[in-house]
């Protein structure tokens, strides 16, 4: 299966972005999401897990859902800070145990 | 604290195998529940899971890559590595290793090392 994202999305500082995650085949609520933040030079960390819990750390301004109906999830920041900056990959895995990225969006705060 | 580091070549001749090790401190390679991975991302390009291993050694690989690839473990020296043969360009990527509870969560990440490949 493959996990489709958006290449890119932008928004103003203080507002309210969602990035989306489909999953082609196999449905989206049988396998968790995960959702990982990554800066330049950097390795990826953890903002989202299981669909929708917070890594202690993670402000509540980083939000996260599922949708069955579109087989897909969604990654929601709000009050959005420059620092939010960077390239969001959703991962999620099937039956056999494999492992998916998506291909990754890259969010501008401008 | 949990702590992954990469080691392994700086550059790779195309056709050559490429042989990574990541040294994990300050936890148990062989906690039950979590897995250890390697990913890695192309310069200017994605994350790619490439395969991940219990500590029993049970292995799960990327299909794309499963013919090319041997992970294994070493749980006497808190290591496990990555052999990937006949490296072309297309493998020229930051690999990083990794830890993963049960299938899902990557929860810990090494700095990553770059590998090039080139004749």
């Amino acid at each position: 299966f493959i996990l489709t994202q958006p290449h890119s999305v932008s928004e103003s500082p203080g507002k309210t972005v969602s990035i989306s995650c489909t999953r082609s085949s196999g449905s989206i609520a049988s396998y968790s999401v995960q959702w990982y933040q990554q800066r330049p030079g950097s390795a990826p960390t953890t903002v989202i897990y299981e669909d929708y819990r917070r890594p202690s750390g993670v402000p509540d301004r980083f939000s996260a859902s599922i949708d069955s109906s579109s087989n897909s999830g969604s990654l929601t920041i709000s009050g959005l800070k420059t620092e939010d900056e960077g390239d969001y990959y959703c991962q999620s895995y099937d039956s056999r145990n494999h492992v998916v990225f998506g291909g990754g969006t890259k969010l501008t705060v401008l | 604290q949990l702590q992954l580091q990469e080691s392994g070549p700086g550059l790779m001749r195309p056709s050559e195998t490429l042989s990574l090790t990541c040294t994990v401190s300050g936890d148990s390679i062989s906690r039950s529940g979590y897995y250890w991975g390697w990913v890695r991302q192309p310069p200017g390009k994605g994350l790619e899971w490439i395969g991940s291993i219990y500590y029993s050694g049970t292995t799960y690989y990327n299909p794309s890559l499963e013919s090319r690839l041997t992970i294994s473990v070493d749980t006497s020296r808190s290591q496990f590595s990555l052999e990937l043969s006949s490296v072309t360009a297309a493998d020229t990527a930051v690999y990083y290793c990794a830890r993963h509870l049960r299938v899902e969560l990557f929860d810990s990440w090494g700095r990553g090392i770059l590998v090039p490949v080139s004749s």
